[in-house]
């Protein structure tokens, strides 16, 4: 199973959005509904900030929001915080019964 | 509260084996999987496998099936990961993560245990 595709890294200033895309196939994101979104700071532990493409876990700020078309989910951040900066995952239940992650993502707050 | 608690730190030789611990507290530790998830250093998240604590059943990636164990001790509400064979590249912090349902996200971790594969 191969890796859900992510851009390398983004970036943003205070109070503007950024959005991450997690592209993957017609296995994975395609068929499922089970797109999850993880925050990780440096020497942290992920966190879960998006589960089943759009819902948030209590205790998320409303600023993160999550969709999907096609093979593709996305994670909006909007009026970025400094404290955002971290690397974002994004994974999918696959085909295959196994799950598969994105590569990550660095947001950076300039 | 709801927490996973991992053991410490290890340092093995290329060849040993290895078994992390992730013990379970706050919640009801049979109603929800355990999925161990690895990450080498600078590099992105890895998914291994995951173990039901009611029933035992697991499931393994394709890479980890042969060379990964997972078990799990329902009276002391603990999972465990064993590696054996170990090689360099296996150095990474290894994650426990908990489940609700069989498609469902890892909504709690635990704080990771680095281990180190050095001659």
């Amino acid at each position: 199973q191969s890796a859900l595709t992510q851009p390398p890294s983004v970036s943003g200033s205070p109070g503007q959005s950024v959005t991450i895309s997690c592209t993957g196939t017609s296995s994975d994101i395609g068929n499922y509904d089970r797109v999850s979104w993880y925050q990780q700071p440096p020497g942290t532990a992920p966190k879960l900030m998006i589960y089943e493409v759009t819902n948030r876990p209590s205790g998320v700020p409303d600023r993160f929001s999550g969709s999907k078309s096609d093979n593709t989910a996305s994670l909006t951040i909007s009026g970025l915080q400094a404290e955002d900066e971290a690397d974002y995952y994004c994974s999918s239940y696959t085909s295959n019964r196994t799950r598969v992650f994105g590569g990550g993502t660095k947001l950076t707050v300039l | 509260q709801v927490q996973l608690v991992q053991s410490g730190a290890e340092v093995k030789k290329p060849g040993a084996s290895m078994k992390v611990s992730c013990k379970a507290s706050g919640y009801s530790f049979t109603n929800y999987y355990i999925h161990w998830v690895r990450q080498a250093p600078g590099q992105g998240l890895e998914w291994m496998g995951w173990i039901k604590p009611n029933s035992g059943d697991t499931n393994y990636a394709q890479k980890f099936q042969g060379w990964v164990t997972m078990t799990r001790d329902t009276s002391i509400t603990t999972a465990y990961m064993e590696v054996s064979s170990l090689r360099s590249d296996d150095t990474a912090v290894y994650y426990c993560a908990r489940v609700r349902t069989y498609t469902g996200a890892f909504d709690i971790w635990g704080q990771g245990t680095l281990v180190t594969v050095s001659s």
